[in-house]
């Protein structure tokens, strides 16, 4: 059974940093790229940047690039999103999701985000 | 980027009822759309990819329809488990990957 199971809520203050991970079970890590997704309290969801755990390459949205890290260690199925300096407008849930491609009859190849984690919930406040 | 638009932004429906969600792109992305189903607390699910094909276990009262920059998701006999949010989200671009605004179905 395909799994991304992510770490627990946080709390934290304002320029503190943090690590929050997603750990894939039931498939091969490697196979799969990872995204992250931002919904901040009742609002919709905002792509943060994924990442090819097969050879680390990257891709952040501009809107992310520079306040966010991602990562990955393929050797615990473990992907990671980091912030050095968080802001309390990071206060949101993240989710990571399994991106899967699908091969259509048009022969096209189509992606979309077939597995999620739970979601970590950041909250960060003074 | 490719802005994604969502029409309406909440829609008030009965059980038994059919009822349509529409997503429009910027600019063409063919097929390469996807919906999403979300309930309160929990992580966004996947319906149909590539505008029209159902994902593994999504029951076939959901359909996807569309091609270029108009989409419709249509639920038909609705389920009071279908009471939710539903994103549409392209893969056509290079990165951003962008997200309509939701629709919330009460």
């Amino acid at each position: 059974e395909v799994q991304l199971v992510q770490s627990g809520a946080e709390v934290k203050k304002p320029g503190e940093s943090l690590r929050i991970s997603c750990e894939g079970s039931g498939y091969r890590f490697t196979t799969y790229k990872i995204s992250w997704v931002r919904q901040m309290p009742g609002k919709g969801l905002e792509w943060i940047g994924r990442i090819d755990p097969s050879d680390s390459y990257i891709n952040y949205s501009p809107s992310f690039e520079g306040h966010v890290t991602i990562s990955a260690d393929t050797s615990i199925s473990t992907a990671y999103l980091q912030w050095n300096n968080l802001k309390a407008s990071d206060t949101a849930i993240y989710y990571c999701a399994r991106r899967r491609s699908y091969d259509t009859s048009d022969s096209l190849t189509v992606h979309a985000f077939d597995f999620w984690g739970q979601g970590t919930m950041v909250t960060v406040s003074s | 980027d490719i802005q994604m638009t969502q029409s309406p932004s909440s829609l008030s429906a009965s059980v038994g009822d059919r009822v349509t969600i529409t997503c429009r792109a910027s600019q063409s992305i063919r097929i390469f759309l996807n919906w999403y189903q979300q309930k309160p607390g929990k992580a966004p699910k996947l319906l149909i990819y590539a505008a029209s094909s159902l994902h593994s276990g999504v029951p076939s009262r959901f359909r996807g329809s569309g091609s270029g920059t108009d989409f419709t998701l249509t639920i038909s006999n609705l389920q009071s488990e279908d009471f939710a949010t539903y994103y549409c989200q392209q893969s056509y671009s290079p990165p951003p990957i962008t997200f309509g605004q939701g629709t919330r179905l009460e």
